[in-house]
């Protein structure tokens, strides 16, 4: 079953802004992570954020989470054309199976 | 480290006929998963194993797949026989625990004429 919803499904944007992608759950989880995938790549993972933090930055990115409302959302801050791919965001849940569930993911395209 | 190594990278089958695919870990990693992505039904878990030993296999769509983890370095994904709609990019990743990140291989992109 799907566990993340990404939105918007694709987002295109210039070369120096900042772009966000949220994602959406239903359960309660452990943790939530994203992922980013090149064309014809497998997923590289970019963040964790546990269920108890807030917000999290690495480089230029920053996740933050709201469990109340079940989302999550990436900002990617000063875009490059290099960051031009696919992202998924996947959560591991408190119950049921130890596995990691992802959604349909956004692809986003920066134009340089 | 050279992370997750899969093989072969492309394999174009015609119906019918057995496939195996091949998967090498990150040493050390005690998590082993198997993905299915496709298009239309996106990112799909088949099976998952802790120490060399399948804990979730829910997502293997029919009896026509298996999956094997002999050791600690090596998986196997089979379909046999396989059909037209088993088309899709299988990839295998591994994780160092449960619940933290997964390290992903290039996939192999399967074809069944």
């Amino acid at each position: 079953s799907q566990q993340g919803e990404e939105d918007p499904q694709a987002l295109s944007i210039q070369e120096g802004e900042n772009a966000t992608m949220n994602c959406s759950y239903k359960t309660s989880i452990n943790n939530l992570q994203w992922y980013r995938q090149n064309s014809g790549r497998g997923l590289v993972h970019l963040i964790l954020i546990r269920s108890n933090e807030r917000e999290k930055h690495s480089g230029r990115l920053r996740v933050t989470l709201d469990t109340s409302k079940k989302s999550s959302s990436l900002l990617i801050t000063a875009s490059r054309a290099a960051d031009t791919a696919s992202y998924f965001c996947a959560t591991y849940r408190i119950q049921g199976a130890q596995k990691l569930v992802f959604g349909q993911g956004t692809r986003l395209t920066i134009n340089p | 480290d050279a992370g997750v190594i899969q093989s072969p990278r492309h394999e174009v089958t015609e119906m019918g006929q057995e496939v195996t695919l091949r998967c090498k870990p990150i040493s050390g990693h005690d998590y082993l998963f198997w993905y299915r992505q496709t298009m239309m039904r996106g990112l799909e878990l088949l099976i998952y194993f802790n120490n060399n030993v399948p804990i979730d296999d829910s997502g293997m769509p029919e009896d026509r797949f298996s999956a094997k983890m002999p050791n600690a370095s090596f998986s196997t994904l089979k379909i046999q026989p396989s059909e037209p709609r088993d088309s899709a990019v299988y990839f295998c990743a591994s994780s160092l625990a449960g619940g933290l990140a997964l390290h992903f291989g290039n996939g192999t992109r399967l074809t069944v004429t």
